[in-house]
């Protein structure tokens, strides 16, 4: 069963617009961490940000938050005031246990 | 800051031949993970290992893969016998505890021929 869904296999927006880049989940354990990474041409991952399942407020890191709803099991991306190095591909993911589970990716790409 | 370091950052080699990946995880982390991505693909999960034995394997990681922590800093992932479908980019990644951050290294990109 798939673990972690990301439905947009590609994104575009425009430049100092924001951006959501969703993603669902799939898992029984109560406790689990969500996670982004963002992964630029050259191809390392890059952690964004970190929400916890038992956290009671959305993560936010600079200009990056993560939309949590527990109860629809989505831990959106947003990215607010878009920059052109913001295009790459963002990947979901989620850990449980021992064992971290990726999506799939969204290529954001984001327009002058 | 502390970084995941992985060499070498490319490596080409025959079909059938062993390649040996290695990495030095953050020197305070406990847990170790190798992951894979084929080109344009997601990224796979491989093993965890912790306290110097693996934890959790997928269904990839069969008897063709190995990983060894052969001293307190190295974490090393070996594939005898590479094939064709070997070819992606390697992620070694790390965290501290169960359910902290992982971060990951630049990656080593294996071509097989």
């Amino acid at each position: 069963a798939q673990k972690i869904t990301q439905t947009q296999p590609g994104m575009f927006v425009q430049e100092k617009e924001a951006v959501t880049l969703d993603c669902t989940y799939d898992t029984s354990d109560p406790s689990y961490g969500l996670f982004w990474y963002k992964q630029p041409s050259s191809g390392e991952m890059i952690f964004l940000i970190y929400q916890g399942s038992y956290d009671q407020q959305n993560a936010t890191e600079g200009r990056y938050s993560l939309n949590f709803q527990k109860a629809r099991k989505s831990a959106n991306l947003v990215i607010s005031a878009s920059q052109l190095g913001d295009s790459a591909m963002y990947f979901c993911a989620m850990n449980t246990g021992n064992q971290f589970y990726f999506g799939t990716g969204t290529s954001l790409t984001v327009i002058p | 800051e502390p970084e995941v370091t992985q060499t070498p950052s490319h490596q080409v080699t025959q079909m059938g031949q062993e390649v040996i990946l290695r990495c030095v995880p953050i020197s305070n982390h406990l847990y170790f993970y190798w992951y894979r991505q084929i080109l344009g693909q997601k990224v796979e999960f491989l093993v965890s290992f912790y306290n110097n034995e693996i934890s959790e394997k997928s269904e990839i990681f069969d008897d063709q893969f190995s990983v060894e922590r052969p001293d307190g800093s190295n974490f090393t992932l070996k594939i005898r016998s590479t094939k064709l479908e070997d070819s992606a980019m390697y992620f070694c990644a790390s965290i501290f505890g169960a359910g902290e951050t992982q971060y990951f290294g630049p990656g080593t990109r294996l071509l097989v021929l």
